[in-house]
């Protein structure tokens, strides 16, 4: 089956960039999408096809090449600290990564 | 605005059958090309996608949760279902269902993603 690596954590100053990323197979063809969860919520969506679901910041963009995807966020806010899940379309199948604990210190 | 409620019994024992039930409002579920989707979270981990449902009833189920997997929809009440038989303390998890829309690549294929979730259900299985 197929699988996506996320480191468990990342830890980010205030006002600087956070990349988190997102490692599979040829993942680069099949595209990603990010969500961001805050503990107590349901996740919300921040990226689908490197574009911004509307009212999200324009601090959160997507990459992808080859075997990973990253996102980036830029000019980090203590806000934005959360778990941030990867997703992709497999076939006829949803997979997430293991998700990244963003810290924000 | 589409806005997605779970519902279900909370605690359920052992080896029995969890009947979970998802109302969407703000949307009908046959008025659009969207798919609709279970995903779970166990406590403290991550997430899980269960399977999918169109408003015509095809469905797709995650591999590893196939044999014990039923998801329906009735339409006339704009709900989907979530049957889970066989359950396990493994099986206790907060379960979300959501809307799942689509973009093209540019070779015509379609790739999926969740736009809008629920607010999720706790499952406990316990006897």
């Amino acid at each position: 089956s197929y699988e996506l690596t996320q480191p468990p954590s990342v830890s980010v100053s205030p006002g600087q960039t956070a990349s988190i990323s997102c490692s599979g197979d040829q993942l680069g063809d099949k595209y990603t999408s990010w969500y961001q969860q805050k503990p107590g919520q349901s996740p919300i969506l921040i990226i689908y096809d490197d574009a911004r679901p509307s009212g999200i910041p324009e601090r959160f963009s997507g990459s992808n090449s080859g075997n990973t995807a990253t996102l980036t966020i830029s000019g980090t806010q203590a806000l934005d600290e959360a778990d941030y899940y990867c997703q992709a379309w497999d076939s006829t199948t949803v997979v997430f990564g293991g998700g990244t604990k963003l810290t924000v210190l | 605005q589409v806005q997605l409620q779970e519902s279900g019994p909370g605690l359920v024992k052992p080896s029995e059958t969890v009947s979970l039930t998802c109302t969407v409002s703000g949307g009908s579920i046959t008025r659009d090309t969207f798919y609709w989707s279970w995903i779970r979270q166990p406590a403290g981990t991550g997430l899980e996608w269960i399977g999918r449902i169109y408003a015509s009833g095809s469905t797709n189920y995650n591999p590893s949760l196939k044999s014990r997997v039923t998801i329906s929809v009735d339409t006339s009440k704009n709900q989907l279902s979530l049957k889970l038989s066989s359950v396990t303390a493994a099986d206790t998890a907060v379960y979300y269902c959501a809307r799942m829309d689509y973009y093209y690549d540019g070779s015509g294929s379609r790739h999926y993603y969740f736009d809008y979730w629920g607010q999720g259900t706790l499952v406990t299985v316990s006897s």
